[in-house]
This record gives C-alpha cells, sequence and structure tokens, in this order.
C-alpha cells in the first residue's frame, strides 16, 4: 500500500568506508525523510528533503548527506563509516512540506546496515 | 528540547482482551501532533493513530483508541480486543509546531505479544 521502497534491504560495510542507500518515494510525494534506529532504539531523525532541497536536519555530522532528485527518489550516503552507524535505516515519504504536521508519513521497510 | 518516554519495554496481552501502552512526554510548545506507530517484523512502521494537541477529543480508529491527558503530557494507547496481528513494537512519537523540518520524536519502543 504505501510504496515506499528502500535497497539495498541488507549491507556490511567496513570501518572508513563510503555508503549509498536509496529510496523510492510513493507516488505523488514531494517530501523525504531519513531516520536511523539502532537497535533495540526508537528511529531518530536524520534529514528531510522538500523539492530536491534538504529542509530539516537532524543531530547528525555532516559526512552525513542526503539528495532528493527530480522524480522524489532519494539518496542517503555517509562517508568515513564508523561501528556506530551500524543501525536500520528508514525512508519515510509524504504528500506535503512541513505545513501539514499531522500528515502521515510513509515509511518503507528500510536497510539494515552492518559496519564491521 | 521535546522528549518522548515509554517507560514500559515490553507488555504482554491475551488475545481478546485489552492492553494499554504509556507514552509521556516533554514539550514546551502547546500546539502539536502526537502519533503512535507500529513495527511488525517486517521492520516497517505503520501508523496506528494520531491526536492534535488542541482537539479535545480523543481520537479513535476502530480497536485502538487513546487517552489524551495535555496537562500531564500523558498519551496512552489502549487497544480492545488484542488480536495475534497486533504482535509488533509500537512507537509513541512527537511532532511540534515549528516542525524543526518535519522531524518526528519517537520513544524507545514497547514490545507488544499477544498470546493465543
Amino acid at each position: 500500500e504505501t510504496g515506499v521502497t528502500q535497497s539495498p534491504t541488507h549491507l556490511i560495510k567496513t570501518r572508513g568506508q563510503q555508503v549509498t542507500l536509496r529510496c523510492s518515494s510513493q507516488s505523488g510525494h514531494n517530501t523525504v525523510s531519513w531516520y536511523q534506529q539502532a537497535l533495540g532504539q526508537g528511529p531518530q531523525f536524520i534529514f528531510q528533503y522538500y523539492r530536491e532541497e534538504e529542509n530539516g536536519r537532524g543531530n547528525f555530522p555532516p559526512r552525513f548527506s542526503g539528495l532528493q532528485f527530480p522524480n522524489y527518489s532519494s539518496e542517503l550516503n555517509v562517508n568515513a563509516l564508523e561501528l556506530d552507524d551500524s543501525a536500520l535505516y528508514l525512508c519515510a515519504s509524504s504528500p506535503g512540506r512541513q505545513g501539514s504536521r499531522g500528515e502521515k508519513l510513509f515509511f518503507g521497510s528500510g536497510t539494515q546496515l552492518s559496519v564491521l | 528540547a521535546q522528549t518522548v518516554t515509554q517507560s514500559q519495554p515490553e507488555m504482554s496481552v491475551q488475545e481478546a482482551e485489552t492492553v494499554t501502552l504509556s507514552c509521556t512526554y516533554d514539550t514546551s510548545e502547546s500546539d502539536y501532533y502526537l502519533f503512535w506507530y507500529k513495527q511488525p517484523p517486517s521492520r516497517q512502521m505503520i501508523l496506528v493513530i494520531r491526536q492534535e494537541a488542541y482537539k479535545q477529543q480523543n481520537a479513535t480508529e476502530n480497536r485502538f483508541s487513546v487517552n489524551f491527558q495535555k496537562a500531564a503530557k500523558s498519551f496512552s494507547l489502549k487497544i480492545s480486543d488484542s488480536q495475534l496481528g497486533d504482535a509488533a513494537m509500537y512507537f509513541c512519537a512527537y511532532r511540534g509546531t515549528y516542525n524543526q523540518g518535519g522531524k518526528l520524536i519517537f520513544g524507545q519502543g514497547t514490545e507488544l505479544s499477544v498470546k493465543p
């Protein structure tokens, strides 16, 4: 139903490497946000993009960066991977901009990243 | 800064019985949204119910209802007639007035098991 797809589903990287995670938003959605969910924790907001521009960011270092493309697909890039970056990374899309505070977010099933 | 706390790491309920999951939050804002999300083993976060802070009436969605106590900053979820498919992690989440770029603040989660 949600139509948000993420790839890959699982990924193993080595400390110091770089990784790119991908998200395809639900049709008609122009806002995408990314969350990091460590094992046994609730998701933490990384950043949000609206019409290809970042319009909000959580408490994550600059080595976490993103892109949103004209077709509203999105990428999360993490440079210089650290062991603590091991987590489930969730992408969520929504139709509107930040004015729609109560709107439903549609989540993907996430990418499980393991950093060795 | 806003915080969300779920003090019950695990809860258990008998099939067809009622269970209540607790959530408290801290904020200085007067207008905001609160959400309950469900995360089954598929990892995809699914919206269960949402409540706007300035609405006094508690939200209901079929077997799911909330007890919203604004003064106490409490937002509990009641699941009636529990079903096996309700077994999942449940997260309480907050979204503030100024939205901070779409930021949802999640609690630590409550793992609900349903016994047949």
